[in-house]
């Protein structure tokens, strides 16, 4: 297995546009986890599923992010209108029944 | 609410020096806590968790109920063990999964 793959691994964009970052997780693995990290505040949980449904999305800064997993394979993270300070290091992670969290590579995000 | 906290944001010590990076956590139920490792520019990975009792690249933490603690030690560091280390915590049945702040270990030459 590839473990949890992200994509892009960089993205630029200009403040107002639209962001979408994708995650494929482990095949198997039944919870995907989306994370942001930035020096000032580390590691913030966004939001997790579990069998493709959204459980804790608490961690959701505001309206302009969402996440969608319409299937076991493939989640989304979408960031609209994009701003400054969402300019971070995005996690994906998926788990298997074990709790253990497979990390993804990243997206680092700048958005001027 | 279910908390992990790190008291030191960077640590620094010597190589060959004993190191030990704290966490402490706050839940009511039975949880799982892990420790993960980011090495610079790399992705998070498992380094280990209580339920296995293991050494991994020389480290152990051993979960203490009592002091709700669950810390890193290392006799001997070494220079490639600079990272960021972060404690985790799981919550019953997997839920309520939270990270500390992480502490940066930097080992000098």
């Amino acid at each position: 297995d590839a473990g949890v793959i992200q994509s892009p691994r960089h993205e630029v964009t200009e403040m107002g546009q639209e962001v979408t970052l994708r995650c494929k997780p482990i095949s198997g693995h039944n919870s995907l986890f989306w994370y942001r990290q930035t020096m000032m505040r580390g590691l913030e949980l966004l939001i997790y599923f579990n069998n493709n449904v959204p459980i804790d999305d608490s961690g959701m800064p505001e309206d302009r992010f969402s996440a969608k997993m319409p299937n076991a394979s493939f989640s989304t993270l979408k960031i609209q209108p994009s701003e400054p300070r969402d300019s971070a290091v995005y996690f994906c992670a998926s788990r298997d029944s074990s709790y253990e969290q497979y990390f993804g590579p990243g997206t680092r995000l700048t958005v001027t | 609410a279910q908390r992990v906290t790190q008291p030191e944001k960077l640590l620094s010590v010597f190589k060959g020096a004993p190191v030990e990076l704290k966490c402490n956590y706050s839940y009511s139920g039975s949880p799982e806590l892990f420790w993960y490792v980011q090495y610079s520019r790399q992705r998070l990975q498992l380094l280990l968790r209580h339920i296995s009792r293991e050494s991994i690249k020389g480290f152990t933490a051993d979960l203490n109920k009592g002091e709700t603690s669950f810390h890193l030690k290392k006799p001997f560091a070494q220079e490639e063990d600079s990272a960021m280390y972060y404690c985790a915590l799981s919550g019953d049945y997997g839920q309520n999964f939270v990270f500390g702040p992480g502490t940066r270990l930097s080992v000098l030459p």
